[in-house]
């Protein structure tokens, strides 16, 4: 299995800061990685597919980038609507894994 | 409105049985294909089943093959998971999700639906 490694576990960051959180997969997965946002008691909602596209609707402050191995997301200017955790998810190979997420919160 | 709403969870004893439904509504149901997600309380996230759209193709994840069946009927719009020999490490909210075209290969989730929560306990 492919396994999904996230960093940090958690961040605490403030309204207007620039976040990065980084994913590093156990294998090569060219660039099928999608980042999600969950916020509690909540379903997940799709951020950023295949590495760097922007899904619909999903402000531009939310930017993806790498393929292979290492991936990041970028928060351009922290929201207080961001606070959440995110996940990324590799859509390479059986079994689809997630990382462990990644909690922003409000510092 | 594109939409999809889970169905079927509750308590139920180890060894038992349940059924998820998954109705989805406001897109052609046949052109994507659909997964399960579960998450276990105050745990991440994990993939369980995937379905083509057209129904050929399946896959599980290993701790559930043999015990879980995912199935679907496009002319109900629905998904289903049924869900045999529970253990307690199947306690979970369970997503549905939509991928992004009818196959099951270089998947992304792009609509997902509310949840159902599943409880396996005695």
């Amino acid at each position: 299995d492919i396994q999904m490694t996230q960093s940090p576990s958690s961040v605490s960051a403030s309204v207007g800061d620039r976040v990065t959180i980084t994913c590093r997969a156990s294998q090569g997965i060219s660039n099928w990685l999608a980042w999600y946002q969950q916020k509690p008691g909540k379903a997940p909602k799709l951020l950023i597919y295949a590495a760097s596209n922007l899904q619909s609707g999903v402000p531009s402050r939310f930017s993806g980038s790498g393929s292979g191995t290492d991936f990041s997301l970028t928060i351009s200017s922290l929201q207080p609507e961001d606070f959440a955790v995110y996940y990324c998810q590799q859509g390479d190979s059986f079994p689809y894994t997630f990382g462990q997420g990644t909690k922003v919160e409000i510092k | 409105e594109v939409h999809l709403l889970e169905s079927g969870g509750g308590l139920v004893q180890p060894g038992g049985s349940l059924r998820l439904s998954c109705a989805a509504s406001g897109f052609t149901f046949s052109t994507y294909a659909m997964t399960w997600v579960r998450q276990a309380p105050g745990k991440g996230l994990e993939w369980v089943s995937i379905i083509s759209g057209s129904g050929a193709s399946t896959t599980h994840v290993e701790s559930v093959k043999g015990r879980f069946t995912i199935s679907r009927d496009n002319s109900k719009n629905t998904v289903y998971l049924q869900m045999n020999s529970l253990g307690a490490d199947d306690t979970a909210v369970y997503y549905c999700a939509r991928g992004m075209t009818p196959k099951i290969y270089d998947f992304h989730m792009d609509v997902w639906g509310k949840g159902t929560t599943v409880t396996v306990s005695s």
